[in-house]
């Protein structure tokens, strides 16, 4: 199995700021990597798919990049409904498997 | 617009064997370009993937449950069902049906979950 370690767990910023999550995969996964932002009770929410492809109806201010065993997440200016978990997904190869999230709080 | 719903039992008793349904609304559970699948999440947890299926029939299981776990689909009745048989507590969580955009390799439509608590 492809495990997805992210870093930090838990991080803590304000409005405003620039904020990134790293993902990253124990074997190369090309760019089959996806990123979901879940809030507290609610369902999961596609932000980007293939590394890089911004879902539609995702603010600009979502970004993300990588390839092969290291990715990232970038919030380029923090609004207040982004303060939420995050959680990477790869499907280069079965079994599919998630990070185990960042928790991403008001400062 | 497509609408995943999950319907099944809140409460299991253990050794017990939990049903859940979802039902596709909106498009065809047979459109070429998706597949389908089930995701759980235990209480204060992360995301664990269960199984999938396209719609050729090709099923996919998580190591940890395919002893366990049955994923399959009814296209005359739009929906696809999961069944965990040997059901212990540590099988608590919200189930997740949910749409898998085949050219994204990622799940683009969620349904709203269901809670299931396995408890005698």
């Amino acid at each position: 199995d492809i495990q997805l370690t992210q870093s930090p767990s838990f991080l803590s910023a304000s409005v405003g700021d620039r904020v990134t999550i790293t993902c990253r995969a124990s074997q190369g996964i090309s760019s089959y990597l996806a990123w979901y932002q879940q809030k507290p009770g609610k369902v999961p929410k596609l932000l980007i798919y293939a590394a890089s492809t911004l879902q539609g109806g995702v603010p600009s201010r979502f970004s993300g990049s990588g390839s092969g065993t290291e990715f990232t997440l970038t919030i380029s200016s923090l609004q207040p409904e982004d303060f939420a978990t995050y959680y990477c997904q790869q499907l280069n190869s079965y079994p599919i498997t998630f990070g185990q999230g960042t928790r991403l709080e008001i400062k | 617009q497509l609408q995943l719903q999950e319907s099944g039992p809140r409460l299991v008793k253990p050794s017990e064997t939990l049903s859940l349904t979802c039902i596709v609304s909106g498009d065809s559970i047979s459109s070429s370009g998706y597949y389908w699948g089930w995701i759980r999440q235990p209480p204060g947890k992360g995301l664990e993937w269960i199984a999938s299926i396209y719609y050729s029939g090709s099923t996919f299981y998580s190591p940890s449950l395919k002893s366990r776990v049955t994923i399959s689909v009814a296209p005359s009745k739009n929906q696809f069902s999961l069944k965990v048989s040997s059901l212990t507590a540590a099988d608590t969580a919200v189930y997740y049906c949910a749409r898998c955009l085949q050219k994204a390799d990622a799940f683009d439509i969620w349904g709203q979950g269901t809670m299931v608590t396995v408890s005698s």
